[in-house]
């Protein structure tokens, strides 16, 4: 039992690159949400999703995109980098909608140059 | 929507000294709050946890309590140790089944 996984670790992107952050989950969990966490900053949500097929924005969605084909996966996606999307961004899942037993996966950073 | 302020920022405490860190949210229809630990680098982990239900839950050296009439609640760590050390983060569950995120006490242990 993998827990929540994220990849990659880390990654450098050039403003306007695109990429993908993967995330999955092997404890059959509906809800999974991805946040970001600037420096000595708390947790912020990006896009949230209650299910497979099924997303909703939270609470700094703009210049993301998610998807939920599987329950297991749930993929960010940043369309057009720029350097104010530099941050640590955590995926993270629960059985139900806001825990309890919230897990949160490693953590990838992001820098943006 | 809620609303979930933390306080304080940081707290620096002696090693063997209490730490309490307290949490006021808006939402009364609000009934789970947990308390996450970020240790420097890592990912935020649950330490405890409580529902609406109980007025206080208490596991080893770390306890939360909550007072639902005035709507905040805080986490008690008992005889602090180096390993501590880290940010706290409370969150409160709105009635939408969102966590709100307090903003996070960064607690340091002074040998």
């Amino acid at each position: 039992n993998a827990g929540v996984t994220q990849t990659p670790k880390f990654q450098v992107l050039k403003t306007g690159q695109s990429m993908t952050l993967q995330c999955a989950q092997d404890m059959n969990h509906e809800y999974m949400s991805w946040y970001r966490q600037d420096p000595g900053m708390g947790l912020r949500l990006i896009h949230y999703s209650v299910g497979a097929g099924i997303t909703d924005q939270g609470e700094v969605p703009n210049g993301y995109n998610v998807s939920r084909s599987t329950t297991e996966d749930f993929p960010l996606r940043l369309l057009s980098a720029a350097p104010s999307q530099t941050s640590v961004y955590f995926c993270a899942s629960s059985l139900t909608s806001g825990g309890p037993l919230t897990y949160f996966g490693p953590g990838t950073r992001l820098l943006v140059l | 929507g809620e609303n979930v302020e933390q306080h304080p920022s940081t707290l620096s405490v002696q090693e063997g000294d209490s730490a309490v860190i307290k949490c006021t949210y808006s939402d009364s229809a609000s009934n789970y709050f947990p308390w996450y630990k970020q240790e420097l680098g890592k990912r935020p982990q649950l330490i405890i946890d409580i529902r609406s239900n109980v007025g206080e839950k208490k596991d080893q050296r770390i306890a939360v309590t909550l007072n639902k009439t005035a709507k905040h609640f805080s986490l008690h760590i008992t005889e602090t140790q180096p390993e501590d050390s880290a940010v706290y983060f409370c969150a409160a569950m709105d009635s939408n089944y969102q966590l709100i995120w307090g903003a996070g006490t960064k607690l340091i242990i002074k040998p």
